[in-house]
């Protein structure tokens, strides 16, 4: 198994979809789990930190299933505004060290 | 405002040529950090270092150098640089003795191209 492992995408959906991304980790020991929005060029931003009962901020619910090893994300009403780039970060190695995965792009059209 | 701060923001420079580009942080982070993003390969950690003095390598250490000798700075040294150095280079700050497990600041990012 790949460390953080994320479908590429393009996900291509009409605004007010829900779409979802999952997330694969490697390391079962892991603790840390995230996901970040990281629009075209620029810097990533935290989007949620995922908790082990799982954690929803206004139209995005994020979750862990520990005995598969994934995280997922969860976006409902798709708006324009949420075409980016969505990565997920996890520490496979300590505290000191985040993997992230090399991101799923969204594409929200009209 | 609180932010990172990344300087250059673009560089072009030639195989050998040593460069530095610095990292500032006003947020009195002790955690910071280096990244590379390249296509297809993703966000890969460089370099961290948890409080002043203290620096450790990441996944791809291999060309680069760091120091800690501020709270507030952590500069990349690239001594000898090389065509597979060319990437986009991202510096993050977190707040507290936990690592990154708090919430990581990016800074704008270094566009770096090697000839």
């Amino acid at each position: 198994r790949k460390e953080v492992e994320q479908d590429p995408g393009p996900f291509n959906v009409p605004e007010g979809a829900t779409v979802a991304f999952n997330c694969t980790y490697s390391n079962s020991a892991s603790q840390s789990f995230f996901w970040y929005r990281q629009d075209c060029r620029k810097e990533p931003k935290l989007l949620m930190s995922v908790y082990s009962s799982g954690n929803e901020d206004g139209r995005f619910t994020a979750q862990l299933n520990r005995a598969s090893q994934y995280i997922s994300l969860l976006i409902r009403d798709s708006k324009l505004s949420d075409s980016a780039t969505y990565l997920c970060a996890v520490n496979l190695r300590g505290y000191s060290t985040l993997t992230f995965g090399k991101g799923t792009m969204l594409l929200v059209s009209p | 405002e609180a932010q990172v701060t990344q300087n250059p923001r673009y560089l072009i420079t030639v195989t050998g040529k040593k460069l530095t580009v610095t990292c500032s942080q006003n947020m009195n982070h002790e955690y910071m950090s280096w990244y590379r993003q390249d296509p297809g390969l993703g966000l890969r950690q460089i370099y961290y270092s948890m409080n002043v003095e203290v620096t450790d390598k990441g996944d791809v250490p291999e060309g680069y150098k760091v120091s800690r000798k501020e709270k507030r700075n952590f500069p990349l040294i690239l001594e000898s640089p090389s065509p597979n150095q060319t990437s986009l280079y991202f510096c993050a700050s977190s707040p507290g003795d936990r690592g990154f497990t708090d919430t990581q600041y990016f800074g704008p990012g270094t566009r770096l191209t090697v000839l």
